[in-house]
Protein backbone atom coordinates (compact mmCIF):
# COMPACT_ATOMS: atom_id res chain seq x y z
CA UNK A 1 0.00 0.00 0.00
CA UNK A 2 0.83 3.87 -0.74
CA UNK A 3 1.21 6.41 1.42
CA UNK A 4 1.98 9.51 1.22
CA UNK A 5 2.17 12.27 4.37
CA UNK A 6 3.09 16.44 4.15
CA UNK A 7 5.03 18.36 6.88
CA UNK A 8 6.26 21.51 6.96
CA UNK A 9 5.48 24.94 8.69
CA UNK A 10 2.04 26.46 8.72
CA UNK A 11 2.69 29.95 8.88
CA UNK A 12 5.40 31.33 6.61
CA UNK A 13 6.22 35.23 6.64
CA UNK A 14 6.60 37.20 3.13
CA UNK A 15 9.81 36.66 1.17
CA UNK A 16 10.82 33.86 3.32
CA UNK A 17 11.52 30.06 1.83
CA UNK A 18 9.00 27.43 2.59
CA UNK A 19 10.54 23.78 3.02
CA UNK A 20 8.29 20.87 2.46
CA UNK A 21 8.60 17.31 3.36
CA UNK A 22 6.80 14.46 1.80
CA UNK A 23 7.63 11.12 3.43
CA UNK A 24 6.62 8.30 1.61
CA UNK A 25 6.06 4.36 2.00
CA UNK A 26 4.93 1.18 0.00
CA UNK A 27 7.18 2.38 -2.80
CA UNK A 28 11.05 3.07 -3.97
CA UNK A 29 12.37 6.21 -5.79
CA UNK A 30 14.70 5.08 -7.96
CA UNK A 31 12.37 3.09 -10.15
CA UNK A 32 12.84 4.99 -13.44
CA UNK A 33 8.81 6.23 -14.37
CA UNK A 34 7.82 6.31 -10.67
CA UNK A 35 8.23 9.78 -9.63
CA UNK A 36 6.42 12.28 -6.78
CA UNK A 37 4.60 15.29 -7.63
CA UNK A 38 4.03 18.55 -5.30
CA UNK A 39 0.86 19.87 -6.22
CA UNK A 40 -0.77 23.04 -4.03
CA UNK A 41 -4.56 24.31 -3.81
CA UNK A 42 -5.72 28.14 -2.82
CA UNK A 43 -8.57 27.90 -0.46
CA UNK A 44 -11.84 27.34 -2.84
CA UNK A 45 -9.36 27.67 -5.98
CA UNK A 46 -8.35 25.10 -8.26
CA UNK A 47 -5.23 22.19 -8.40
CA UNK A 48 -2.02 23.60 -9.60
CA UNK A 49 1.01 21.60 -10.22
CA UNK A 50 4.29 22.99 -8.92
CA UNK A 51 6.67 20.13 -9.87
CA UNK A 52 7.77 15.96 -10.11
CA UNK A 53 11.11 14.72 -9.59
CA UNK A 54 11.35 11.08 -11.25
CA UNK A 55 13.38 8.09 -9.94
CA UNK A 56 16.22 8.92 -11.93
CA UNK A 57 16.24 12.31 -10.47
CA UNK A 58 14.78 14.07 -13.46
CA UNK A 59 13.01 17.09 -12.79
CA UNK A 60 10.35 19.15 -14.02
CA UNK A 61 8.97 22.30 -13.11
CA UNK A 62 6.26 24.60 -13.15
CA UNK A 63 7.62 27.10 -16.06
CA UNK A 64 5.81 29.97 -13.99
CA UNK A 65 7.65 29.06 -10.64
CA UNK A 66 10.75 27.79 -11.99
CA UNK A 67 13.31 30.23 -10.35
CA UNK A 68 11.52 29.74 -6.94
CA UNK A 69 11.48 26.08 -6.99
CA UNK A 70 13.55 22.92 -6.15
CA UNK A 71 12.68 20.08 -5.38
CA UNK A 72 15.16 16.69 -3.99
CA UNK A 73 15.00 13.79 -3.01
CA UNK A 74 16.58 11.32 -0.34
CA UNK A 75 15.80 7.18 -1.45
CA UNK A 76 17.55 6.48 1.90
CA UNK A 77 14.40 8.45 3.83
CA UNK A 78 11.65 7.90 1.33
CA UNK A 79 11.41 11.62 1.00
CA UNK A 80 10.88 13.95 -1.58
CA UNK A 81 11.34 17.70 -0.27
CA UNK A 82 10.17 21.03 -1.90
CA UNK A 83 11.55 24.79 -1.35
CA UNK A 84 9.93 27.57 -2.83
CA UNK A 85 11.53 30.71 -2.15
CA UNK A 86 10.66 34.48 -1.21
CA UNK A 87 6.82 33.37 -0.37
CA UNK A 88 4.09 35.81 -0.93
CA UNK A 89 0.54 35.84 0.50
CA UNK A 90 -0.77 34.58 -2.93
CA UNK A 91 1.25 31.50 -2.55
CA UNK A 92 -0.98 30.14 0.78
CA UNK A 93 -2.62 27.00 0.38
CA UNK A 94 -3.23 23.13 0.74
CA UNK A 95 0.17 21.65 -0.63
CA UNK A 96 0.11 18.06 -1.74
CA UNK A 97 2.49 15.62 -2.60
CA UNK A 98 1.37 12.73 -4.69
CA UNK A 99 3.01 9.57 -6.40
CA UNK A 100 3.20 9.65 -9.84
CA UNK A 101 2.52 5.83 -10.83
CA UNK A 102 5.01 3.90 -12.64
CA UNK A 103 4.03 4.09 -16.78
CA UNK A 104 6.93 5.81 -18.27
CA UNK A 105 3.67 6.79 -21.21
CA UNK A 106 1.66 8.81 -18.46
CA UNK A 107 1.72 11.33 -15.97
CA UNK A 108 -0.91 10.31 -13.57
CA UNK A 109 -1.00 10.97 -9.47
CA UNK A 110 -2.62 8.27 -7.35
CA UNK A 111 -3.00 8.17 -4.74
CA UNK A 112 -1.94 11.75 -3.04
CA UNK A 113 -1.27 12.91 0.69
CA UNK A 114 -3.91 14.42 2.50
CA UNK A 115 -2.52 17.73 2.41
CA UNK A 116 -1.01 20.45 4.44
CA UNK A 117 -2.52 24.14 4.84
CA UNK A 118 0.59 26.78 4.44
CA UNK A 119 -0.56 30.03 5.21
CA UNK A 120 1.86 33.65 4.04
CA UNK A 121 1.09 36.41 6.16
CA UNK A 122 3.44 38.41 8.59
CA UNK B 1 1.91 25.41 -22.03
CA UNK B 2 -1.37 24.50 -22.75
CA UNK B 3 -4.69 24.97 -20.81
CA UNK B 4 -7.94 22.96 -19.63
CA UNK B 5 -10.59 24.74 -19.90
CA UNK B 6 -13.52 23.05 -17.52
CA UNK B 7 -17.08 24.07 -17.23
CA UNK B 8 -17.39 26.38 -13.85
CA UNK B 9 -19.88 24.09 -12.60
CA UNK B 10 -22.95 21.84 -13.22
CA UNK B 11 -26.08 20.88 -11.49
CA UNK B 12 -28.42 17.70 -12.54
CA UNK B 13 -30.81 15.48 -10.61
CA UNK B 14 -30.13 12.46 -8.70
CA UNK B 15 -30.77 9.75 -11.22
CA UNK B 16 -29.75 11.46 -14.64
CA UNK B 17 -26.51 11.50 -16.65
CA UNK B 18 -24.24 14.43 -16.12
CA UNK B 19 -21.20 15.22 -18.71
CA UNK B 20 -18.35 17.41 -17.74
CA UNK B 21 -16.25 18.65 -20.58
CA UNK B 22 -12.42 19.31 -20.72
CA UNK B 23 -11.19 21.34 -23.76
CA UNK B 24 -6.90 21.25 -24.29
CA UNK B 25 -5.77 25.01 -25.65
CA UNK B 26 -3.34 23.39 -28.14
CA UNK B 27 -1.58 20.22 -28.76
CA UNK B 28 -3.44 17.64 -29.75
CA UNK B 29 -5.67 15.84 -26.86
CA UNK B 30 -5.06 12.13 -28.14
CA UNK B 31 -1.19 12.44 -27.80
CA UNK B 32 -1.16 12.50 -23.62
CA UNK B 33 -3.87 10.64 -21.50
CA UNK B 34 -6.11 12.41 -19.59
CA UNK B 35 -7.05 11.50 -16.00
CA UNK B 36 -10.11 13.09 -14.31
CA UNK B 37 -10.08 13.57 -10.47
CA UNK B 38 -12.79 14.08 -8.06
CA UNK B 39 -12.29 16.01 -4.32
CA UNK B 40 -14.80 16.23 -1.82
CA UNK B 41 -14.82 19.39 0.27
CA UNK B 42 -11.93 18.60 2.93
CA UNK B 43 -10.16 16.05 1.47
CA UNK B 44 -7.33 15.09 -1.33
CA UNK B 45 -8.05 13.96 -5.44
CA UNK B 46 -8.60 10.54 -6.11
CA UNK B 47 -8.93 9.33 -9.56
CA UNK B 48 -11.80 8.24 -11.15
CA UNK B 49 -10.91 8.04 -14.69
CA UNK B 50 -7.30 7.22 -15.94
CA UNK B 51 -5.82 7.31 -19.30
CA UNK B 52 -8.55 9.29 -20.97
CA UNK B 53 -11.40 5.87 -20.08
CA UNK B 54 -9.91 3.40 -17.54
CA UNK B 55 -12.04 3.04 -14.49
CA UNK B 56 -9.75 2.36 -11.12
CA UNK B 57 -11.25 -0.49 -9.06
CA UNK B 58 -13.31 0.62 -6.75
CA UNK B 59 -15.01 3.25 -9.16
CA UNK B 60 -18.36 2.53 -10.43
CA UNK B 61 -19.27 1.94 -14.02
CA UNK B 62 -21.83 5.01 -13.31
CA UNK B 63 -18.32 7.02 -14.34
CA UNK B 64 -17.10 6.81 -17.66
CA UNK B 65 -14.48 9.09 -19.70
CA UNK B 66 -14.00 9.85 -23.15
CA UNK B 67 -12.24 11.74 -25.75
CA UNK B 68 -12.93 13.71 -28.94
CA UNK B 69 -10.55 14.76 -31.39
CA UNK B 70 -12.30 16.69 -33.47
CA UNK B 71 -13.25 19.30 -30.69
CA UNK B 72 -9.81 18.53 -29.03
CA UNK B 73 -11.60 17.48 -26.23
CA UNK B 74 -12.20 15.15 -22.96
CA UNK B 75 -15.45 14.24 -21.41
CA UNK B 76 -16.23 12.93 -18.19
CA UNK B 77 -19.57 11.36 -17.77
CA UNK B 78 -21.78 9.74 -14.49
CA UNK B 79 -24.96 8.43 -14.92
CA UNK B 80 -27.43 7.56 -12.54
CA UNK B 81 -26.19 10.96 -10.39
CA UNK B 82 -26.29 9.92 -6.47
CA UNK B 83 -26.33 12.58 -4.08
CA UNK B 84 -22.48 11.04 -2.95
CA UNK B 85 -21.18 12.10 -6.08
CA UNK B 86 -21.84 16.21 -5.26
CA UNK B 87 -17.96 17.34 -5.62
CA UNK B 88 -15.39 18.84 -7.74
CA UNK B 89 -13.84 17.12 -10.50
CA UNK B 90 -10.56 17.98 -12.28
CA UNK B 91 -9.16 17.13 -15.47
CA UNK B 92 -5.36 16.69 -15.88
CA UNK B 93 -3.16 16.15 -18.90
CA UNK B 94 0.63 16.58 -19.57
CA UNK B 95 3.10 17.25 -22.16
CA UNK B 96 6.84 16.35 -21.79
CA UNK B 97 8.00 19.48 -19.58
CA UNK B 98 4.50 20.12 -17.78
CA UNK B 99 1.66 18.97 -16.32
CA UNK B 100 -1.60 20.86 -16.44
CA UNK B 101 -4.97 20.62 -14.06
CA UNK B 102 -7.91 22.02 -15.84
CA UNK B 103 -10.05 24.87 -13.12
CA UNK B 104 -12.18 22.02 -11.87
CA UNK B 105 -16.00 22.07 -12.42
CA UNK B 106 -18.45 21.98 -9.23
CA UNK B 107 -20.69 19.63 -9.71
CA UNK B 108 -24.37 20.04 -7.98
CA UNK B 109 -26.46 16.88 -7.21
CA UNK B 110 -30.04 18.49 -6.06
Amino acid sequence: QITLKESGPTLVQPTQTLTLTCTFSGFSLNIPGVGVGWIRQPPGEALEWLALIYGDDDKRYKSSLRGRLTITKDTSKNQVVLKMTNMNPVDTGTYFCAYKTMAVSEVRFDPWGQGTLVTVSS
Amino acid sequence: NFMLTQPHSVSESPGRTVTISCTRSSGNIVNNYVQWYQQRPGSAPTTVIYQDHQRPSGVPDRFSGSIDSSSNSASLTISGLKIEDEAAYYCQSYDSSNVIFGGGTRLTVL
